[in-house]
């Protein structure tokens, strides 16, 4: 039991709407990064939040944003959304220290698995 | 950039039989290197993870990993397979900035 939890679990969505996935990080942790798992395909990185500011991001578009809160739980959203969104998006917890880097153990949650039609 | 190569989209093996799943890196960075698994419908699970010193690292349920500079290796191996070791693996690298994952191995294992 990692302590990351994901909410919802199951989401679909029409073609263009707008979506907002939450993660609630482990006890103790204040990293938080989003990856998109497609399926057959492994995670590929969406972006990190350390101390709610955005901390590295991937090659996604920026219809996809993300917040991070004082609790240190997280958003992802996805904007104006697309059939190839289609995806378990996954939500990773980590504890990093002030100038740490990414190394860090990351704990991951169940993820949301969303469907775009 | 760094990137990580999973040989084998799926291996398949007897219970009892040695479990080898092969992973290849490039990383322009001393590397942090990672498994996880992943079974159906659930998150990933960290394994074992290098990072520094010693280049065999042990992980839970009797899997371990080897770290080969000279190969760019980070291959992962279970001297006897169980049916509950049935799922996707991944294998990852870290450098200063993102994690990237490799495409995943699913292994099988036949009674």
């Amino acid at each position: 039991e990692t302590g990351v939890t994901q909410s919802p679990t199951h989401l679909i969505k029409t073609r263009g709407q707008q979506v907002t996935l939450r993660c609630s990080s482990q006890s103790g942790h204040n990293t938080v990064s989003w990856y998109q798992q497609a399926l057959g395909q492994g995670p590929q990185f969406i972006f990190q939040y350390y101390r709610e500011e955005e901390n590295g991001r991937g090659n996604f578009p920026p219809r996809f944003s993300g917040l991070q809160f004082p609790n240190y739980s997280s958003e992802l959203n996805v904007n104006a959304l697309e059939l190839d969104d289609s995806a378990l998006y996954l939500c990773a917890s980590s504890f990093r220290l002030a100038g740490g880097r990414i190394r860090e153990t990351q704990y991951f949650g169940p993820g949301t698995r969303l469907l775009v039609l | 950039a760094q990137s990580v190569t999973q040989l084998g989209s799926h291996v398949s093996v007897s219970e009892g039989a040695l479990v080898l799943l092969r992973c290849n890196y490039s990383s322009s960075v001393p590397p942090y290197l990672f498994w996880y698994v992943q079974y159906p419908n659930q998150g990933l699970q960290l394994l074992l993870k290098y990072t520094t010193g010693a280049t065999l690292v042990k992980g839970i349920n009797g899997f371990e990993a080897e770290f080969k500079k000279s190969e760019t290796s980070f291959h992962l191996t279970k001297p006897s397979a169980h049916m509950s070791d049935a799922a996707e693996y991944f294998c990852a690298v870290s450098d200063n900035n993102d994690m990237r994952f490799g495409a995943g191995t699913r292994l099988t294992v036949k009674p």
